[in-house]
């Protein structure tokens, strides 16, 4: 069951910024925030994960509010290869992934 | 290997006939996981494997499926008795152990389809 709220589709133009946003507001102290997309037909890929301090890396930006009920995954210069579903997961320790629908984003030229 | 290896990648079968996917997890991964992903819905967890030992099978949908992992490292999902229902893409991951907090790798997948 999944514990996050995200939209089931947004559209960004290629170059800008795509901004996803993620609800969990009953996530716990030491439940972790993980992102991962899958495009098209390809298995689920990692992107970022952060517990309370905004974390980045090649792929991404994790903004996490101070009370950690929401979080933001930036994808900072959006590229067509960029469309995909991306899901938001929160995961306490080393517990399963439970996915949840996700965001459908397209990026369009 | 190099990353997560799934076979068969396709796989039609009959309705009753039994099916076994394999997965073959990066070799110094501890845990393993399954999960079936139907057409237009995120993955659902199915089992995983910590080694050998198989701590949550919690997402096993009824007893025509079963998982095993007996020298801890490939590890095959058998469904017994297949009906259409089980048409899906099944999904093997795995990660370095039940203790990391890091990231999952998923193989490409094995897609079932029950006629």
């Amino acid at each position: 069951d999944a514990k996050t709220t995200q939209p089931p589709s947004m559209d960004c133009a290629e170059g800008r910024a795509a901004n996803l946003p993620c609800n969990h507001s009953t996530i716990s102290g030491n439940e972790y925030v993980y992102w991962y997309r899958q495009i098209h037909s390809q298995g689920p890929q990692y992107i970022i994960h952060g517990l309370k301090n905004n974390e980045t890396n090649e792929m991404a930006s994790l903004i996490i509010t101070e009370d950690r009920k929401s979080s933001t995954l930036i994808l900072p210069h959006a590229t067509l290869r960029d469309t995909a579903v991306y899901y938001c997961i929160v995961r306490q320790g080393a517990q399963k992934l439970v996915f949840g629908q996700g965001t459908r984003l397209t990026i369009n030229p | 290997g190099a990353g997560v290896s799934q076979s068969p990648r396709y796989k039609v079968t009959k309705r009753g006939q039994d099916v076994t996917l394999r997965c073959d997890p990066i070799s110094s991964h501890a845990t393993l996981y399954w999960y079936q992903q139907a057409l237009g819905q995120g993955p659902e967890f199915l089992t995983y494997f910590n080694y050998e030992a198989q701590p949550d099978k919690s997402g096993l949908p009824s007893d025509r499926f079963s998982a095993e992992r007996p020298e801890g490292s490939i590890s095959t999902l058998t469904i017994q008795r297949t009906e259409q229902r089980d048409s899906a893409m099944y999904r093997c991951a795995s990660s370095l152990s039940r203790h990391d907090t890091g990231e999952l790798f998923f193989g490409e997948g094995s897609r079932l389809t029950v006629l």
